[in-house]
């Protein structure tokens, strides 16, 4: 059974451009999470979906970040423009629902030159 | 609100000796404690997890925690470490099981 898959791996820009990383959950859950992962931290929620609602996006950066999960499936996570902060492992993670155990990509390795 | 501390950013130990990594929570109501490992350029798995029931929690690759709710502590134990077990180890807690909360994780050298 495929994992949760993410891609981009890697992702270099510069500042103040656009970028996306997309995530595609393990087949059947329908709660899907994107983390942001600064380094030498643990994993900070950013946005959480019950199929294609936004159900808890209360850390998301609206001014700069969004993310759309249109088919209840796929997901989109948007920076425009990126900053020099924004470096980070972006990370997606999908379960069954929302109490059950969460299964994490490999993450979006994000740098902003 | 619920919060996770590690105390330890990093922790050698040589093979095949015995580790513990620790970990503290906070929260005003009940908990979900659980422990993630992170190999190098790898999402999260999980090893192990505490709902309710029997407080020793018994994980994958021969990891075992506490969940001591005195102390309000669920250390992170293995017997024997192995060269494979080098990684980073985060603790992380949900008040309902769907949000959970890391802390800033431990990384553990196995030194030959």
């Amino acid at each position: 059974e495929a994992g949760v898959v993410q891609s981009p791996r890697y992702k270099i820009i510069e500042k103040k451009q656009p970028v996306a990383f997309w995530c595609n959950p393990i087949s059947g859950h329908n709660t899907l999470y994107w983390y942001l992962q600064n380094l030498g931290q643990g994993p900070e929620l950013l946005i959480r979906y019950e199929n294609e609602e936004a159900v808890d996006d209360s850390q998301l950066p609206k001014d700069r970040f969004s993310a759309e999960r249109l088919k209840g499936v796929d997901s989109t996570l948007k920076i425009q423009p990126a900053e020099l902060g924004d470096s980070a492992v972006y990370l997606c993670a999908s379960s069954f629902g929302a109490g059950d155990e969460q299964f994490f990509g490999p993450g979006t390795r994000l740098t902003v030159l | 609100a619920q919060s996770v501390t590690q105390l330890d950013s990093q922790v050698p130990v040589f093979e095949e000796a015995p580790v513990e990594l620790r970990c503290n929570y906070s929260s005003s109501v009940s908990v979900y404690l659980f422990w993630y490992v992170q190999y190098p350029n790898q999402g999260l798995q999980l090893l192990l997890k505490y709902l309710s029931g029997s407080t020793l929690v018994k994980g994958i690759n021969g990891f075992e925690a506490e969940f001591n709710k005195s102390q309000t502590s669920f250390h992170l134990r293995k017997p024997s470490v192995h060269i494979s077990d080098t990684a980073e180890y985060f603790c992380a807690v949900s008040e309902g099981n769907e949000k959970l909360t890391f802390g800033t994780g431990t990384r553990l050298t196995i030194i030959p």
